[in-house]
This record gives structure tokens, sequence and C-alpha cells, in this order.
């Protein structure tokens, strides 16, 4: 396997069902994100991990808890989710050497859709 | 405000010909990255190029280029020879500062067909 693999890649769930979604990443990289992609709205940053810490959270709502036990590997759990939650969510990795590194690049996976109903 | 403004949701081009995606930003730093990524169908975000605020040269890649023009603040994507897989999304992107994990922030994108 290479690259970043996304499980499973749709998803259906009642509003009370808690599940989760898994993202692996093959490319030694030392950081992962979740992004919400919603219908005519520009990506959404949800959580990111540097070194398997979270350094960022954008004010998601509890109801999605991300987990990165390790550098390749990142979920993110769902519990009581609102219909509105319904979208395309896309996890990516990335290798930040430090200093002037503006440069690096996200690699994503293919997505997990979910739909709430 | 918008950081990343992609005005065309949607444009056409033939096969074989060049085509312009748009792309303005809004920021106050001097240093910044702009990026474009490529969604097919199938959902993932495919990397196609790179521009650096202090890049001098337009950055290409393949049948790629970037028009950058720093005072306009444009970072316009340039697919030369169109070719039916080019059919997707495209999305411009930037990066504020110099952190290599200072997240990524994005357009809403454009559709790009291109007919036969």
């Amino acid at each position: 396997e290479t690259g970043v693999t996304q499980t499973p890649r749709h998803l259906v769930m009642g509003m009370t069902n808690k599940k989760s979604l898994k993202c692996e990443q093959h490319l030694g990289h030392n950081a992962m994100y979740w992004y919400k992609q919603s219908a005519k709205k520009p990506l959404e940053l949800m959580f990111v991990y540097s070194l398997e810490e979270r350094v960022e959270n954008n004010s998601v709502p509890s109801r999605f808890s991300p987990e990165c036990p390790n550098s390749s590997h990142l979920f993110l759990h769902l519990h009581t989710l609102q219909p509105e939650d319904s979208a395309l969510y896309l996890c990516a990795s990335s290798q930040d050497p430090g200093g002037l590194s503006g440069a690096n690049v996200l690699t994503f996976g293919a997505g997990s859709r979910l739909t709430v109903l | 405000a918008q950081k990343i403004t992609q005005t065309q949701p949607g444009m056409f081009v033939q096969e074989k010909e060049a085509v312009t995606l748009d792309c303005t930003y809004d920021t106050s730093d001097q240093s910044y990255g702009l990026f474009w990524y490529k969604q097919p169908s199938s959902g993932e975000m495919i990397f196609l190029i790179y521009q650096g605020s202090y890049d001098e040269q337009n950055a290409t890649e393949g049948r790629y280029s970037l028009n950058f023009q720093k005072a306009r603040k444009s970072a316009n994507l340039v697919i030369s020879a169109s070719q039916l897989g080019d059919s997707a999304m495209y999305f411009c992107a930037m990066r504020e500062g110099v952190s290599g994990n200072t997240p990524l922030v994005f357009g809403k994108g454009t559709r790009l067909s291109v007919i036969a």
C-alpha cells in the first residue's frame, strides 16, 4: 500500500450511531490532517496533528473526536451526528522538516463519504 | 473575508486547447505559498503545482504552469493541451507564513470539463 488510505470509503449512519473513520499513511510523514468537504463550500480544516500531538482544532463540535495513536494512523470518531455533518471527510499527511518549509505538500486520501440520516 | 477566491464555478475547454483557471488571494504576510490541487470524481485531492511568494519565476510542472502576479495577488493555473482526463474540480490554496504545518486554506474550486 502506498500514499494515504482512508476507510471506509462510504458510510451511512443514523444520528444516534457511533462510528469511526480511519486514515493510514505510508509516506513516513510527521503531520496528519482531517478536512471536511461539504457541497459548494471550501474545504474546512478540522484537526491537525504534528508528531502525534494535536496542534489545531478549529472549533469543531465535540461530536467529532480525533485520535492519533502514532504518526501513521489517524482516526475520526463520530457520535450523535447531525444531517448537516453529511460530507466528504478527507485525510491528509505532510512532512514538515522545520524551518523555512512553507512548500511542504499535503498528500490526500480519497476520502470517506459520510451520510447522516 | 475570503482568503482564496476562485470566481469561475465551471469552465469548459476543447480537447488540446489551453485553459486558465483564476485564483486571487488575500494576505498581509510577505511569506506565503500557493498551491493548486485537482480533485477527480474519485475524490482524492492530487497536488499539481506550488509557487512560493519569493519565487521570481513562474512555477511549471509538465502541462501545468502558474501565472503568478504578486502585485495583483493572483495565481492563475494554466493547463496546456487539455486532455479528457483533466476534467475535474481544481482548487487553489494558500499557506501563510513559513511554518510547514500552518494549514492550507482552500478556495471553493472550479469545475473543469474538457470536451472532445
